[in-house]
Formats: C-alpha cells, sequence, structure tokens
C-alpha cells in the first residue's frame, strides 16, 4: 500500500533555530517528492519538487533532500522565522497516472 | 506562477441548504482538476479528480450524488454539496493541472459550517 510518513508530528523551535523534517514513504513506481507549506486555514504551497535523479533541492532557506534508496527525504528550514509557522506536508507521486499520496503533515510552530 | 483561485473561502449556512464551491485557474487551462476534503490535524484526503468535458471519477466512499462536480470549462469546475448537514463540515480544498504529469497546483480552500 502506498504510504508517507512524517515525523515529528508536531515541532515547537524558537526564532532563529534551525529544523528538519522527516518523511518516509512506501509510493512505488516512484515519480516525484514535493514538500509543501500549507498555512491555517489556506492551501498548500509548493516548496520543492524532486524526482529520482535528484539528492537535493533549495528553495531559499528550506533545503529538501531525497534518498530514493532508503525512500527517505528531509525539508530542512535554516534561520527559522515566525512566518514559518505552519504545516509542512510531503507529497508523493507514483508513476502513471494515480492520485498523489499525501502525508499528515508537520505542525511546526517558531516562537519569539 | 500558477494559479488557482477558490470561491467562496467560508460558507456558514443552515442544515438542508446546498453549497456551490468555484475552483478556477487563472493563467492555465486546467485539463484536470481535484477536489479535497481536509479534517482537522489531517491529511489532504481526494474525494474525485473531473477531467474538463467529462463525469468525474469518485473515490472510493465519495457519494457522486452528494458532492456533485462539474468541469465545463479548462478553467472553472464547481463543487456543489447538496442538502449539506453537519457532518458535511469540513474544508474543502480544490487544485488544477495542466493534465499528464504537471504538477497540481492548489487553491486557498473553502471552510464549511452547516449550522
Amino acid at each position: 500500500k502506498n504510504q508517507v510518513e512524517q515525523s515529528p508530528q508536531s515541532l515547537i523551535i524558537l526564532e532563529g533555530k534551525n529544523c528538519t523534517l522527516q518523511c518516509n514513504y512506501t509510493v512505488s513506481p516512484f515519480s516525484n517528492l514535493r514538500w509543501y507549506k500549507q498555512d491555517t486555514g489556506r492551501g498548500p504551497v509548493s516548496l520543492t519538487i524532486m524526482t529520482f535523479s535528484e539528492n537535493t533541492k533549495s528553495n531559499g532557506r528550506y533545503t529538501a533532500t531525497l534518498d530514493a534508496d532508503t525512500k527517505q527525504s528531509s525539508l530542512h528550514i535554516t534561520a527559522s522565522q515566525l512566518s514559518d509557522s505552519a504545516s509542512y506536508i510531503c507529497v508523493v507521486s507514483a508513476a502513471g497516472n494515480t492520485p498523489l499520496v499525501f502525508g499528515k503533515g508537520t505542525r511546526l510552530s517558531v516562537i519569539a | 506562477g500558477a494559479v488557482v483561485s477558490q470561491h467562496p473561502s467560508r460558507v456558514i449556512c443552515k442544515s438542508g441548504t446546498s453549497v456551490k464551491i468555484e475552483c478556477r485557474s487563472l493563467d492555465f487551462q486546467a485539463t484536470t482538476m481535484f477536489w479535497y476534503r481536509q479534517f482537522p490535524k489531517k491529511s489532504l484526503m481526494l474525494m474525485a479528480t473531473s477531467n474538463e468535458g467529462s463525469k468525474a471519477t469518485y473515490e472510493q466512499g465519495v457519494e457522486k450524488d452528494k458532492f456533485l462536480i462539474n468541469h465545463a470549462s479548462l478553467t472553472l469546475s464547481t463543487l456543489t454539496v447538496t442538502s449539506a448537514h453537519p457532518e458535511d463540515s469540513s474544508f474543502y480544498i480544490c487544485s488544477a493541472s495542466a493534465g499528464g504529469n504537471q504538477p497540481q497546483h492548489f487553491g486557498d480552500g473553502t471552510r464549511l459550517s452547516i449550522l
């Protein structure tokens, strides 16, 4: 069964600190993996997308990594800001015309 | 970048009424649109997939007569929650794709509250 597991479920960090969110998946055959940021009451916004051959992708203070062998991905946030408080969702796409597989997200709270 | 507009953002209505939610792709042609439902602290759950000009494909457990989907043009899809009841209260999110392997772009969601 195609699944995406994220950890931790929630995280609280101080402003300015770094953090890393984890994503493990069992989706096969793998096509790509995206990290989304979802603010409360808003739709998800894409941060990064990685295909099988990509190991790392950066978008400003966000850096995503992908290990296709172990089927793991991480999202590293550098120098966190209060506006980073949101849910971060890992979404994996299987090859072919199949639905996206969503993780339950990590709820990040950045406090002053 | 691709923009998807969803309207309304918030709806509060009485039990028994029908509610229509619109999803528009503003700067690209959306061959395929998706409707999701999201409960608090849960991941998005796909309800149905609609391709322009054809009937929507519903996921298992989603009542097609309850959640009517129309995708009459390449820029607009609508979801109508018919005879809504309190258990239909949720956050509904649409996404749109230009088709094939093109990514999905999400709307900002509609918070539906049925009293």
